[in-house]
Formats: C-alpha cells, sequence, structure tokens
C-alpha cells in the first residue's frame, strides 16, 4: 500500500550493529504498529502506539526499541542485532474506532 | 488466550475450480476476524473481515468468508479460483479488544492452469 511506505526495503547487517527501520504514513491514522514474519509463524506484534505519548510492548519485544516521532512516523532499532532477528518486518497503521489494519511493503533485514 | 489455527501449510486448487482456505479460531467473548493476502515481495492487502451481522461476508477479489459460531471457524472462499489468486493468505483475530491482531501461520494457495 503506497500510503504506508518503509525505509529501507532491504539491508544487511552484522552482528552487534545498531539499526533503524522507519515507517511512515499518510492515511492519518492514529496507529501504528510493528510486525516481524518469519516462515511458518505468521505475523508476531513487536510494539504498537496509540499516539507519539502512547507506545506499548506487543508479544516480542526483547531487543527491540521504537520511537514515534510523530503521527505519520513510527521507527524500529535493533540496538544490538543479532542473527535470529534476521525476519520480515512491517509497519501497519489503523485508524481509530476501525477494525482492519494497513500493511506497508515491509523491510526484508538479515543479520550476518 | 485468544488463537488462530490455519490447519493447512498449502492449497493446490484447478483455476475454474472452487476454494477453501480454513481458519479455526480461539478468542474469550466476541471474536473480531480477519483475512488478509501477500503477493510475493509485498505487505499484507486487507480482504475482509467480520465483526458482527451476517455470517457471510463478502470481500475483495471475489472472495467470501463464513463465520461459523458453533464450530470457531472463518473459511476463506471463492466460487472460481484464478491463477493471480496464488497468493499466501493469513486469518487473524481481534485481541485485546480490536487494537492488536493475532495471525496464523500462513496458507499458501496455489491455482494451477
Amino acid at each position: 500500500d503506497a500510503d504506508v511506505t518503509q525505509t529501507p526495503r532491504n539491508r544487511i547487517t552484522k552482528t552487534g550493529k545498531r539499526i533503524m527501520l522507519e515507517c511512515s504514513q499518510t492515511k492519518g491514522h492514529d496507529r501504528m504498529y510493528w510486525y516481524r514474519q518469519d516462515p511458518g509463524l505468521g505475523l508476531r506484534l513487536i510494539y504498537y502506539s496509540f499516539d507519539v505519548k502512547d507506545i506499548n510492548k506487543g508479544e516480542i519485544s526483547d531487543g527491540y526499541s521504537v520511537s514515534r516521532q510523530a503521527q505519520a512516523k513510527f521507527s524500529l532499532s535493533l540496538e544490538s542485532a543479532i542473527p535470529n532477528q534476521t525476519a520480515l518486518y512491517f509497519c501497519a497503521t489503523r485508524k481509530l474506532a476501525t477494525y482492519e489494519q494497513y500493511f506497508g511493503p515491509g523491510t526484508r533485514l538479515t543479520v550476518t | 488466550a485468544q488463537s488462530v489455527a490455519q490447519p493447512e501449510d498449502q492449497v493446490n486448487v484447478a483455476e475454474g475450480n472452487p476454494l477453501t482456505v480454513k481458519c479455526t479460531y480461539s478468542v474469550s467473548g466476541n471474536p473480531y476476524l480477519f483475512w488478509y493476502v501477500q503477493y510475493p515481495n509485498r505487505g499484507l492487502q486487507f480482504l475482509l473481515k467480520y465483526i458482527t451481522g451476517d455470517n457471510l461476508v463478502k470481500g475483495s477479489y471475489g472472495f467470501e468468508a463464513e463465520f461459523n459460531k458453533s464450530q470457531t471457524s472463518f473459511h476463506l472462499k471463492k466460487p472460481s479460483a484464478l491463477v493471480s489468486d496464488s497468493a499466501l493468505y493469513f486469518c487473524a483475530v481481534g485481541g485485546g479488544g480490536y487494537n492488536k491482531l493475532i495471525f496464523g501461520a500462513g496458507t499458501r494457495l496455489a491455482v494451477h492452469p
């Protein structure tokens, strides 16, 4: 969905490096989410945010941190990347009082 | 705790035949159910949802899903499959109110000419 963009689209990094994945949206939605996708596991929630001042941990937040710089921007950081963080990462948005989420194109991250 | 199961890793269908992708769920209270589709190198696209009302829900690209409360199922269906329907399909249930989604592991649909 072109309304939700993620940068970079692909990234290869080394163990121990800090890396930031960025998400921007033009949909005007207040809810934003970060997921990771692993084969056979579906998508798992890392963090979610209701607004700039409201950040919440998901089911797999260890090793990750986030920053909601503005309503339209939500960044995910890996402070010290490790190989088992190799995955496809998705950002998603949702409008208040609605149910469905809208996803960005994903970032494929490889940690060597 | 909420959970979603997609019992089939892959479904193979001939073009023109009907297709079904299965999903069962476990949730306390009323379920909010969703289907998403993922094409190669793309993000997930919303197909349809069940929140309340009619058990048969119609969505994008000719897909529909049937909510069955007694069987706790929400199977995705299409009367006539297209090769272009080949993709990875995810079922999801709303958890924590509707603020979070819990996804199934996904089912790969392969439609053969």
